[in-house]
């Protein structure tokens, strides 16, 4: 079956700009995350979402990011007023449920700010 | 705090020989424990996961791993590396209380033919 998608797989943008990435589940799964990969470290947790529930927005930097799901379905994180730090790899994972279940990823957007 | 901690960043095997890789972690409880594998340009793939249970873990391509309590380790084995296995392995872990996971800083591993 299709896996986590992810558009777009990369993207270029010049500090200041904003930025929307996407992400497909897979279909079913009510859990969604988001990672950030910064060029030579581990994943970062950014956001969770979990069927209706209020998302955990815990590892969210700073109050330019942002995300939104609809329902259990796409999912698209927002970076308003990119900076150069923000330069990494997103990724996208979904799950069947939370709490442990396995998660599989996308094959992550990369980003680069200028 | 958890933590997940990769304690070699780099390590070279040569083909045929065997590989360890290994991990701790910093949690109140057990928690659930994960390695993933990324290739240059791919996402992360799963390797294994521990729940609970036997301590001893088959996962995909030959890989295994250990967990130990006493230790607060899951140390990733391989009898036989092939050059194909020349990727960063990650390290993770979750909490019943936290969804997301907890990433180690990964290990590059680079296959000598």
């Amino acid at each position: 079956g299709a896996g986590v998608s992810q558009s777009p797989s990369n993207k270029v943008t010049e500090k200041g700009k904003d930025v929307e990435l996407r992400c497909d589940p897979i279909s079913g799964h009510t859990a969604l995350y988001w990672y950030r990969q910064r060029l030579g470290q581990g994943l970062e947790f950014l956001i969770y979402f979990q069927g209706n529930s209020a998302p955990d927005k815990s590892g969210l930097p700073s109050d330019r990011f942002s995300a939104e799901r609809t329902g259990e379905s796409v999912s698209t994180l927002t970076i308003q007023r990119t900076q150069q730090e923000d330069s990494a790899v997103y990724l996208c994972a979904s799950s069947l449920a939370g709490g442990g279940e396995t998660q599989y990823f996308g094959p992550g957007t990369r980003l680069l700010v200028l | 705090a958890q933590s997940v901690t990769q304690p070699d960043i780099h390590i070279t095997v040569s083909e045929g020989a065997s590989l360890e890789l290994r991990c701790n972690y910093s949690y109140g409880a057990t928690p659930y424990l994960f390695w993933y594998v990324q290739s240059p340009g791919q996402g992360l793939q799963l390797l294994l996961k521990y729940f609970s249970g036997d301590t001893l873990v088959q996962g995909i391509k030959g890989f295994e791993a250990e967990f130990k309590r006493s230790q607060s380790s899951f140390n990733l084995r391989k009898p036989s590396v092939h050059w194909s296995d020349a990727a960063e392995y990650f390290c993770a872990a979750s909490s019943g209380s936290a969804r997301q996971l907890t990433f180690g800083s990964g290990t590059q591993l680079t296959v000598l033919p």
